[in-house]
């Protein structure tokens, strides 16, 4: 069963760019699509995009501009790079994984990231 | 962008069966919009109930079923259990990617 682990900086400031890494284990980092997922606090949960081990990603268009993620299958990592970042980026992002592009099915715990100065 | 919209709270009783839906703004759900339901309990991450309508994760209890009813997404709960309180969302996929549905607090009382 795939268990996956977010990674990233427990704070950032305004206009700095988030990254985080999403470590994957028992499964293989190339047959799944790698989503990612963020839930501003006491909020609903927003689709950001997904990434495939081909290269191929589909990201959420009103955050199109701002974000890149990418699949280091040496690392059994994929990663999220969101830049310009402000107070309403401030959300718990999760990682997440599916057989499709079109499906969600492990979901990992979650790291909060507040922005802030 | 395309809006997804759940009931916001629905109360059941224990025993009892209920059914949570998923519209679009844009017309009717279709298979082709790939429906995912996931459950989400406070302090928790959520998890994955259903995918692609109604195919059931490996530890998904038999009570839950997807299906689309009515143009919409359905999830049904039959056979109410104390745990199943908690928050549910669904996922649909449009051309341009997936939008989450606002979530439906479920209430066991």
């Amino acid at each position: 069963q795939v268990q996956l682990q977010e990674s990233g900086p427990g704070l950032v400031k305004p206009s700095e760019t988030l990254s985080l890494t999403c470590t994957v284990s028992g499964g293989s980092i190339s047959i799944y699509y790698w989503t990612w997922i963020r839930q501003p606090p006491g909020r609903g949960l927003e689709w950001i995009g997904y990434v495939h081990n081909s290269g191929f990603s589909n990201y959420n268009p009103s955050l199109k501009s701002r974000v890149s993620m990418s699949v280091d299958t040496s690392k059994n990592q994929f990663s999220l790079n969101l830049s310009s970042m402000t107070s309403a980026d401030t959300a718990v992002y999760y990682c997440a994984a599916g057989n499709t592009g079109f499906s969600v099915l492990y979901w990992g715990q979650g790291t909060l990231v507040p922005v802030s100065s | 962008q395309t809006v997804v919209t759940q009931e916001p709270s629905l109360t059941v009783s224990p025993g009892g069966t209920v059914t949570l839906t998923c519209a679009s703004s844009i017309g009717a759900v279709t298979s082709n919009n790939f429906p995912n339901w996931f459950q989400q309990k406070p302090g928790q991450a959520p998890r994955t109930l259903i995918y692609g309508t109604n195919n059931k994760h490996s530890w998904t209890p038999a009570r839950f079923s997807g299906s689309l009813l009515g143009g919409k997404a359905a999830l049904t709960l039959s056979g109410v259990q104390p745990e199943d309180e908690a928050e549910y969302f669904c996922l649909l996929y449009f051309g341009y990617g997936g939008v989450f549905g606002g979530g439906t607090t479920l209430t066991v009382l």
